[in-house]
C-alpha cells in the first residue's frame, strides 16, 4: 500500500519568509515518482515537480526547492522569500511504477503569505 | 503544453437527476484519464481510471452505477453521475495522460457539482 503524509494542515507566514512544507511518503515499489501540486483558491491544479525514486539530486527552480532524501522517505519543498501569490493548498503525491500514474495524494497543507 | 478541459466548470442541479462532465484533451490524444473528486478542505481521491475503448476501473468503495464513466475516443472522457444527492456535491477533476509517458498527467480546471 502506498500512503503519503503530509502533516502539517497549515502554515502561515508573513511576505518574504521562507516556509517549508513537509512530505513523507511509504511504499513497497523500488520505482516510483514523487510530486507537487499547487492548488490555488481557483481549485485548478498547478504541477511543480515530478522525481523519480532514482533521482535524489535536490533541485531549485527560481524560489522553489526541492529536497529528496530516500532515507527518510522524505520529499519537502520549500518557498523561499514567500508572496502573497504563493497563498494555496500544496499537494505531496506519489505514484508507484505499477501504478501507471494513478497518483496518492497528501491530505495537502495550506499556506498563508499575509503582507 | 498539453491541455485538459472540463465542461461544465459549475453546475447546480436538483436531487434525483443526473448530470454529466465531460473531460477533454485539447492538444492530445489521451489513452488513459482519471476522475478524482474533492470535497471542501480535503485531498483528492482517485475515483476511477478510463482507458479509451473499456470500461472504466473504478476504485474500492465507488459506486459504478451511480458514477458512469464512458471513454469512447482519445479525447473525451464523461463522467455522469447519476441520480445525484446532495452528499455528491463535490469538485471533480479529470486528468488525462498518454501511453508513451504515463508519469505525465495533465489535470483538467475541474467542475464544481452542487446538488439541491
Amino acid at each position: 500500500a502506498q500512503k503519503v503524509t503530509q502533516a502539517q494542515t497549515e502554515i502561515s507566514v508573513v511576505e518574504k519568509e521562507d516556509v517549508t512544507l513537509d512530505c513523507v511518503y511509504e511504499t513497497r515499489d523500488t520505482t516510483y515518482y514523487l510530486f507537487w501540486y499547487k492548488q490555488p483558491p481557483s481549485g485548478e491544479l498547478v504541477f511543480l515537480i515530478r522525481r523519480n525514486s532514482f533521482d535524489e539530486q535536490n533541485e531549485i527552480s527560481g524560489r522553489y526547492s526541492w529536497n529528496f532524501q530516500k532515507s527518510t522517505s522524505s520529499f519537502n519543498f520549500t518557498i523561499t522569500a514567500s508572496q502573497v501569490v504563493d497563498s494555496a493548498v500544496y499537494f505531496c503525491a506519489l505514484s508507484g511504477w505499477d501504478s501507471w500514474g494513478k497518483l496518492q495524494f497528501g491530505a495537502g497543507t495550506q499556506v498563508v503569505v499575509t503582507p | 503544453g498539453a491541455v485538459v478541459s472540463q465542461h461544465p466548470s459549475r453546475v447546480i442541479c436538483k436531487s434525483g437527476t443526473s448530470v454529466k462532465i465531460e473531460c477533454r484533451s485539447l492538444d492530445f490524444q489521451a489513452t488513459t484519464m482519471f476522475w478524482y473528486r474533492q470535497f471542501p478542505k480535503q485531498s483528492l481521491m482517485l475515483m476511477a481510471t478510463s482507458n479509451e475503448g473499456s470500461k472504466a476501473t473504478y476504485e474500492q468503495g465507488v459506486e459504478k452505477d451511480k458514477f458512469l464513466i464512458n471513454h469512447a475516443s482519445l479525447t473525451l472522457s464523461t463522467l455522469t453521475v447519476t441520480s445525484a444527492h446532495p452528499e455528491d456535491s463535490s469538485f471533480y477533476i479529470c486528468s488525462a495522460r498518454f501511453q508513451a509517458a504515463p508519469y505525465e498527467q495533465y489535470f483538467g480546471p475541474g467542475t464544481r457539482l452542487t446538488v439541491t
